[in-house]
């Protein structure tokens, strides 16, 4: 079967550095994709891993390791507009983790 | 680029009716998804198409469901006979096949009520 494993909720200040971890199961690897959903919205894509090390886009990096089925969104300088859920996917058929709740504080 | 559209946004049906959803993928793109998305959950997987094909359906769909996409470009998504549990947000996307890289643009999606 194919599973993708995250943290339900994660809470943190704004200027800070949060990290999203996601583990993984698929048969077919695909590549790691992450997602942003704001409530009320369509998930947006922010970034793809297809191999090991790190991508970085502006205040957004994420990091695959494919010997250990594992990922991380990593988001700095923490805006309160980050506040959302963020999915990572993955696999054929582009599977979905049930998502990770930013919380940002002032 | 326009977007992906979905229409209606909102439907709200009675239990036993039939309902049909459309989706507009940005038009240079071959591969078309429907996703179910319920509060709190990430999108579940229903089906995809390339082009005019439909080449993976889920499991977990039962025959009541069904989707087309007739001449590659448009898809429509059917639901016969519903019930309370299809209740939940239709999400479509689309992408352009570029090797391993799976890009995919969301529509605002379509929810659903089934009283």
């Amino acid at each position: 079967g194919q599973s993708l494993e995250q943290p339900s909720e994660v809470t943190a200040v704004e200027g800070a550095i949060v990290q999203i971890n996601c583990t993984y199961q698929t048969s077919g690897f695909y590549g790691l994709s992450w997602y942003q959903q704001h409530d009320g919205g369509a998930p947006t894509f922010l970034s793809y891993n297809a191999l090991d090390g790190l991508e970085e886009t502006g205040r957004f990096s994420s990091f695959l390791s494919r010997s250990d089925s594992y990922g991380y969104l990593l988001l700095q300088e923490l805006q309160m507009k980050d506040s959302a859920s963020y999915f990572c996917a993955g696999g054929f058929k582009t599977i979905f983790g049930a998502g990770t709740r930013l919380f940002v504080k002032a | 680029d326009t977007g992906v559209s979905q229409d209606p946004r909102h439907k709200i049906t009675k239990r036993g009716q039939n309902v049909t959803f459309r989706c507009d993928p940005i038009s240079e793109h071959n591969r078309l998804y429907w996703y179910r998305q319920t509060l709190g959950q990430g999108p579940e997987f229903l089906t995809y198409f390339q082009n005019e094909a439909q080449l993976e359906k889920s499991r977990l769909l039962s025959d009541r469901f069904s989707a087309e996409r007739p001449k590659g470009s448009f898809s429509t998504l059917e639901i016969q006979r519903t019930e309370q549990g299809d209740s939940a947000m239709y999400l479509c996307a689309s992408s352009s096949e570029t090797g391993t890289n799976e890009k995919l643009f969301f529509g605002s999606g379509t929810q659903l009520s089934v009283l």
